[in-house]
């Protein structure tokens, strides 16, 4: 069974600072995706990688897979209050069909 | 579109009652999922099908869980007798063939007393 694990489980700071969510495996995932869930929703897609190395950026959140596509970081530059929630990562597998494997996020608590 | 739809979006009943989850997925998805989230166990999948057919129900907790696919555009979940250790937010997620995205309901707030 495939094992995402991420850190920290859950991070408090205050707005304006930077912080780093990271999300580790001993496995080789085909993409990685990265979600974010607001309390009472269920988890957004906000983006995916497929290619070792990749970065992605989304206005102040940078995404990058591992060369090895075993890791992958999502970097939150100036956090605000808004950026709140619970972040997942999630692993696809091509022998696994269509099939994800959750990492077990982070909660971020930004306070203003 | 109005995204993936479940209902009720709180439901709580009483022990030994029967639950059922109701789940619409986005139109022309063909990968259907039933997840279960707790704070302690997180995201856990129960079961999923692909074009209507469960594909891998490995998940599903024991026999007092069922779920169906009778359509392309409706799913249930069944707990039959309901435990309080069933208390849970259950959601339902669809996607695309060869999208790895997939799109969440709101989830039902489940709470069995």
């Amino acid at each position: 069974t495939q094992l995402l694990e991420q850190s920290p489980q859950f991070l408090s700071i205050q707005e304006g600072e930077n912080l780093t969510v990271y999300c580790n495996s001993s496995s080789v995932f085909s993409s990685l995706q990265w979600y974010r869930q607001e309390p009472g929703e269920g988890p957004v897609l906000l983006v995916t990688v497929v290619t070792g190395g990749e970065v992605k950026k989304l206005k102040r959140l940078t995404f990058q897979f591992g060369d090895a596509r075993k890791d992958s970081s999502l970097h939150i530059t100036a956090a605000q209050p808004g950026d709140t929630g619970l972040y997942l990562c999630a692993g696809a597998t091509s022998n696994a069909g269509n099939m994800l494997t959750f990492g077990g996020g982070t909660r971020l608590m930004v306070k203003p | 579109d109005a995204g993936v739809i479940q209902s009720p979006r709180h439901e709580v009943t009483e022990m030994g009652q029967e639950v059922t989850l109701r789940c619409k997925p986005i139109s022309g998805h063909d990968y259907l999922f039933w997840y279960r989230q707790t704070m302690m166990r997180g995201l856990e999948l129960l079961i999923y099908f692909n074009n209507n057919v469960p594909i891998d129900d490995s998940g599903m907790p024991e026999d007092r869980f069922s779920a169906k696919m009778p359509n392309a555009s409706f799913s249930t979940l069944k707990i039959q007798p309901s435990e309080p250790r069933d208390s849970a937010v259950y959601f339902c997620a669809s996607s695309l063939v060869g999208n790895y995205g997939y799109t969440f309901g709101s989830g039902t707030r489940l709470t069995v007393v």
